[in-house]
């Protein structure tokens, strides 16, 4: 079974600029969550989509940060524009549930690590 | 303010003895606890979990026990190997928010070195 894939695994850009990153979930997830993980720290989660419809974007930053979900299966984060602080690594997870960790059923991709300038 | 701590960043135990990491919380309301690991270049990975009307589980050489009094949790691992080598999350779940939602609140995590 393919897991989480994610892209870029890495980017670095300057200040104000934008970048986008994609997450495939494992297929016949219908929960995707887009986590930030600054150095140091743990995940923060930052949005979560059931199918295509979001749940719970509670903490995105919506004024930089959008993410879609069009067809239930891919899903798109985007910064614009982007501060030295968005510096993180930001994790796609899909589960078969919407009960989010339940018995661990929670599948990370790889990440993709975002360098601000 | 953070609700799931790990206030070790760093553990480093030799191999064959045990590694115990621990975790504290202060949200009563977390029902289920869970420990993921994480090596380098790779996303976490699911490990063990334990519901809050539990005090241990086990699997294998991995333990998680609960303490709800005293809001604790701990890894035990037993014997520790070199591949055992990782960052270990703990994570706690919330309850239900916006939308049917529930969340995962992760700590920052322990690194562990298991040396030869």
């Amino acid at each position: 079974e393919a897991g989480v894939a994610q892209s870029p695994r890495y980017k670095i850009i300057e200040k104000r600029q934008s970048v986008a990153f994609w997450c495939n979930p494992i297929s016949g997830h219908a929960t995707l969550y887009w986590y930030q993980q600054i150095l140091g720290q743990g995940p923060k989660l930052l949005i979560q989509f059931q199918n295509n419809g979001v749940v719970d974007d509670s903490q995105l930053p919506k004024d930089r940060f959008s993410a879609e979900r069009l067809k239930g299966v891919d899903s798109t984060l985007k910064i614009q524009p982007a501060k030295l602080e968005d510096s993180a690594v930001y994790l796609c997870a899909s589960s078969h549930s919407r009960l989010a960790g339940g018995l661990g059923e929670l599948f990370f991709g790889e990440g993709s690590r975002l360098t601000v300038l | 303010d953070q609700q799931v701590k790990q206030n070790s960043p760093s553990l480093s135990v030799q191999e064959g003895r045990i590694s115990i990491l621990n975790c504290d919380y202060t949200n009563s309301m977390f029902d289920y606890f869970l420990w993921y690991k994480k090596y380098p270049a790779e996303g976490p990975t699911f490990l063990i979990s334990i519901s809050s009307i539990k005090d241990k589980n086990e699997d294998g050489r991995f333990t998680v026990f609960l303490n709800k009094s005293a809001k604790h949790l701990s890894l035990h691992i037993v014997p520790s190997q070199p591949g055992d080598s990782a960052v270990y999350f703990c994570a706690a779940r919330g309850p239900f928010s916006s939308g049917s939602a529930r969340q995962l609140t992760f700590g920052s995590g322990t690194q562990l070195t298991v040396l030869p």
